[in-house]
């Protein structure tokens, strides 16, 4: 069984520069595995934040970006802000079979 | 404006059926892959469907394979989720999702499902 790990809480300063990360329980993340990114405000859909490992969504501000850091995916916020304080989940692709396993999810406080 | 409209939702009791619908609007719906995700109360996200393009390329995640099945019409711009033996685990908010580049770009506002006695 697959296992994508998040961190289950962070927390960061307003301003301040946060990067969550997104593994395998075994193995390494890459592009291949068109690591995704959302974010979730309490009671709302899941809003899409950076496609194919880089890439922002449409109307996604630029404080968000995407990588592969060390074997995982991911998502820096750079100056953190208020509303960013949300639950953030990724997801990779692990092919025909598989296809789509999301990572628990990590929720940021911003304080 | 891309809307994806889920319906059908509600209580069933356990073992029993329910089909999921989703309207879509705002863009070409037979030109887009489709999933549906889910997510228990208090839990985190679950993909458990995709339909492609063409109907014949259809995948289930393993928790729910042999029970629900996919499907669309791209005539009626919708996606469909026939869920059959249900069981308490079951029980979440179902989102519609659009694929893109193999991740969800659009998502629905999502339809609550409790299974129950």
């Amino acid at each position: 069984q697959t296992v994508v790990t998040q961190e289950p809480s962070l927390s960061v300063s307003p301003g301040a520069t946060v990067t969550l990360t997104c593994g395998l329980g075994s193995g390494s993340v890459s592009t291949n595995h068109f690591p995704s990114w959302y974010q979730q405000m309490p009671g709302q859909a899941p809003r899409s934040l950076i496609y194919y490992t880089e890439n922002r969504s449409s109307g996604v501000p630029d404080r968000f970006s995407g990588a592969i850091l060390e074997n995982k995916a991911a998502l820096t916020i750079t100056g953190a802000q208020a509303d960013d304080e949300s639950d953030y989940y990724c997801v990779l692709y692990m092919g025909s079979g598989t296809n789509w396993v999301f990572g628990g999810g990590t929720k940021l406080t911003v304080l | 404006e891309v809307q994806l409209v889920e319906s059908g939702g509600g209580l069933v009791q356990p073992g029993g059926s329910l089909r999921l619908s989703c309207a879509a609007s705002g863009f070409a719906f037979s030109s887009y892959s489709l999933n549906w995700v889910r997510q228990a109360p208090g839990k985190g996200l679950e993909w458990i469907s995709y339909i492609g393009i063409s109907t014949t390329t259809i995948f289930h995640a393993d928790s729910v394979k042999g029970r629900f099945t996919i499907s669309r019409d791209n005539a009626k711009n919708s996606l469909y989720l026939q869920m059959n033996s249900l069981k308490d685990e079951d029980t979440a908010v179902y989102y519609c999702v659009r694929d893109w580049h193999y991740s969800f770009d659009f998502w629905g506002q999502g339809v609550l499902v409790t299974v129950s006695s």
